[in-house]
């Protein structure tokens, strides 16, 4: 059974660094995955999709990256902001459906 | 605009209660999805429907129903046999369900508080 893990559950920064959240999954036989951001209350949005034959999709100050073989996907999120603080998700696409990580935390002050 | 609406976007029920919420999107996609979110659990999926006139459990079905009569609507109905419905539901839709390349797009959610 696939399952996804996110670490740190929560990452409190100062404005300007940049960071990386992990994501990790037991079945490397995914499809896709992507990486969402929920704020409080809110729907997801989708970030970035990174397909299984894909290393990388960039996206602004957003970068993700994906090793199949070791199960592992990164967020690289350049020169952080206020606005950037949220719940980050990974999510892998098995067959028909998403299966989602528990999210890291994001909060970077000024 | 193109999106997926839910409705109400806050909901209170009484123990013993069904109810139903509402999920509509109008991008022509086939197949949509709901899960439900607690603290500290992620996502987790409650039924999906690839086409109308279909749909399959997800990891949490129990206690929930739902129906696709219609493309663009995928309402869902908690039902009293649901034992701990207090949770923020998700409603969400892609193009295809296995076309590898497709972006999943998610409603703004409904929470559900039971009295």
């Amino acid at each position: 059974k696939q399952e996804v893990t996110q670490i740190p559950a929560a990452l409190s920064v100062p404005e300007g660094e940049n960071l990386v959240l992990n994501c990790s999954f037991t079945d490397s036989a995914i499809y896709n995955l992507q990486w969402f951001r929920q704020d409080p209350g809110k729907g997801l949005t989708s970030l970035l999709l990174i397909q299984s034959s894909q290393r990388e999709q960039t996206s602004g100050r957003l970068n993700a990256s994906l090793d199949k073989s070791s199960g592992r996907s990164t967020l690289y999120i350049a020169a952080s902001q206020p606005g950037d603080s949220a719940t980050y998700l990974c999510a892998v696409f098995n067959t028909d459906k998403l299966i989602f990580g528990t999210g890291t935390r994001l909060q970077v002050f000024p | 605009d193109g999106g997926i609406t839910q409705s109400p976007k806050y909901l209170f029920r009484k123990e013993g209660q069904n109810v139903t919420l509402s999920c509509e999107q109008n991008l022509n996609h086939d197949a949509m999805y709901w899960y439900r979110q607690d603290p500290g659990q992620g996502l987790r999926l409650i039924y999906y429907s690839q086409i109308v006139n279909d749909f399959q459990k997800g990891d949490i079905a129990e206690g929930y129903s739902v129906s696709r009569e219609k493309k663009e609507s995928f309402p869902l109905t908690v039902t009293s046999a649901q034992k701990n419905p207090t949770a923020f539901y998700l409603c969400a839709s892609r193009l295809s369900a296995g076309a590898f390349t497709d972006t999943q797009y998610f409603g703004p959610g409904t929470r559900l508080t039971v009295l």
